[in-house]
């Protein structure tokens, strides 16, 4: 079985701060990883993912995420928030054989000016 | 353009009424998904389509079924068993199951009169 876990359901940032989502999984073989990102009355878009090779996976956005096994994390940053960053962002994994995503519950970020 | 259609946006049920929500896709994909949005539990899968006349029960498949016989089309039903249908809805589809890249449509609000 496989599992996510997102820290943090609220993340509030200042306009040109450092946005970190916090992402941990649990998967008993080798996953695949994804982050999504849903704006209001949306449904989602792939941000970024990492299957095999570099471990820092760069996405849209000037977003970036870092595969660190030894921690089982994937977290999701960007250097400088924007006001167009507010929106709901989801962490998934995906066994590397396998075919459905179990989605993390989510993060709201809120970006002030 | 292309892209996966979700209608109604919004939909009402009444006590003991079956409801459809309806999803089409005009991509060419062969895999097709339902999801269900919950306030802080992301995204749960209640069924999934790897190709035609075929389907799979996802992790939340009790209270709904699923139909697909055309590549395009992949309508849900929530029928009377299912207590506590209030919820977002997302389909999503993938060119094939075992492809990482998901596309979703823009999702139905259902609620209960």
């Amino acid at each position: 079985a496989q599992s996510v876990t997102q820290l943090g359901s609220h993340v509030s940032v200042s306009e040109g701060a450092l946005v970190l989502l916090r992402c941990n999984y649990s998967s008993s073989v080798p996953p695949y990883l994804f982050w999504y990102v849903q704006y209001p009355n949306q449904g989602l878009q792939l941000l970024l993912k990492y299957t095999t090779g570099a471990t820092l996976v760069k996405g849209i956005n000037g977003f970036e995420a870092e595969f660190k096994k030894s921690e089982t994390s994937f977290h999701l940053t960007k250097p400088s928030a924007h006001m167009s960053d507010a929106a709901e962002y989801f962490c998934a994994v995906r066994r590397a054989a396998g075919n459905k995503l179990t989605f993390g519950g989510g993060t709201r970020v809120l970006v002030k000016p | 353009d292309g892209g996966i259609t979700q209608s109604p946006k919004y939909l009402f049920r009444k006590e003991g009424q079956n409801v459809t929500l309806s999803c089409e896709q005009n991509l060419n994909h062969d895999a097709m998904y339902w999801y269900r949005q919950d306030p802080g539990q992301g995204l749960r899968l209640i069924y999934y389509s790897q190709i035609v006349n075929d389907f799979q029960k996802g992790d939340i498949a009790e209270g709904y079924s699923v139909s697909r016989e055309k590549k395009e089309s992949f309508p849900l039903t929530v029928t009377s068993a299912q207590k506590n249908p209030t919820a977002f809805y997302l389909c999503a589809s993938s060119i094939a199951a075992t492809n990482e890249k998901l596309f979703f449509g823009s999702g139905t609000q259902l609620s209960v009169l």
